[in-house]
């Protein structure tokens, strides 16, 4: 158990729909890191958080936000949702912004 | 920028043979490197890492060791177990992210 917890595991929802990933970190841990993974896209980089300040965007599109609140969850919200969106998303945590990466175990999103 | 390549997939073996995963980089400065290993239905565990050159990386079975003059950091096993089977990711630390390689997913055979 990574101590990294992602709510929900699977997530079934119509194009143009929105919806909200959780995740809430080891315990301990300030940073909190989004991942995507698509079939074809391998592991791409979304948004990291520290300490509920944003740190560094990846390739996240205009559709996604996220944020890291004072207990230091975080949340990822997916618009507008296109059939292109459906994938893994997965959290990690760390301590600080260094690399001992914890990672959840994900959510599975598919767009219908 | 930073970027991981890796050997394409899917490999499959048969159990205890010797197994190499291809992983190469391109970096600015001195990143440490990563392997993280992903079961079916799992998040990504931190399998090995090393932090400088000639450094060697080893856990379960698995080496990797921090080659800057090929910029490599190549994953072998000299046994693989059916247990082995998963999805492989090299890694290297960006900035403010660890950039990841498409994955090697490996099939071991009884």
């Amino acid at each position: 158990d990574s101590g990294v917890t992602q709510t929900p595991k699977h997530l079934i929802t119509a194009t143009g729909q929105r919806v909200t990933l959780r995740c809430s970190p080891r315990s301990g841990d300030l940073s909190v890191y989004w991942y995507q993974q698509s079939l074809d896209q391998g592991l791409q980089f979304l948004i990291h958080y520290y300490n509920g300040e944003e740190r560094a965007k990846g390739n996240i599109l205009e559709r996604f936000s996220a944020q890291q609140f004072p207990d230091l969850h975080s949340e990822l919200n997916l618009s507008s949702l296109e059939l292109g969106d459906s994938a893994l998303y997965f959290c990690a945590s760390s301590p600080g912004q260094g690399f001992l990466f914890s990672f959840g175990s994900g959510t599975r999103l598919t767009v219908v | 920028g930073n970027s991981v390549t890796q050997m394409e997939g899917p490999v499959t073996l048969s159990e205890e043979a010797f197994l190499t995963i291809n992983c190469t980089y391109t970096a600015t400065g001195y990143p440490s490197l990563f392997w993280y290993v992903q079961y079916p239905g799992e998040g990504l565990q931190l399998l090995l890492k090393a932090t400088k050159a000639d450094d060697k990386g080893s856990n379960k079975g698995f080496e990797a060791t921090y080659r800057k003059e090929t910029t490599s950091f190549h994953l072998e096993k000299g046994s693989v177990q059916v247990s082995d089977s998963a999805v492989y990711f090299c890694a290297l630390n960006g900035a403010q992210k660890l950039v990841f390689g498409q994955g090697t997913r490996l099939t071991i055979n009884p």
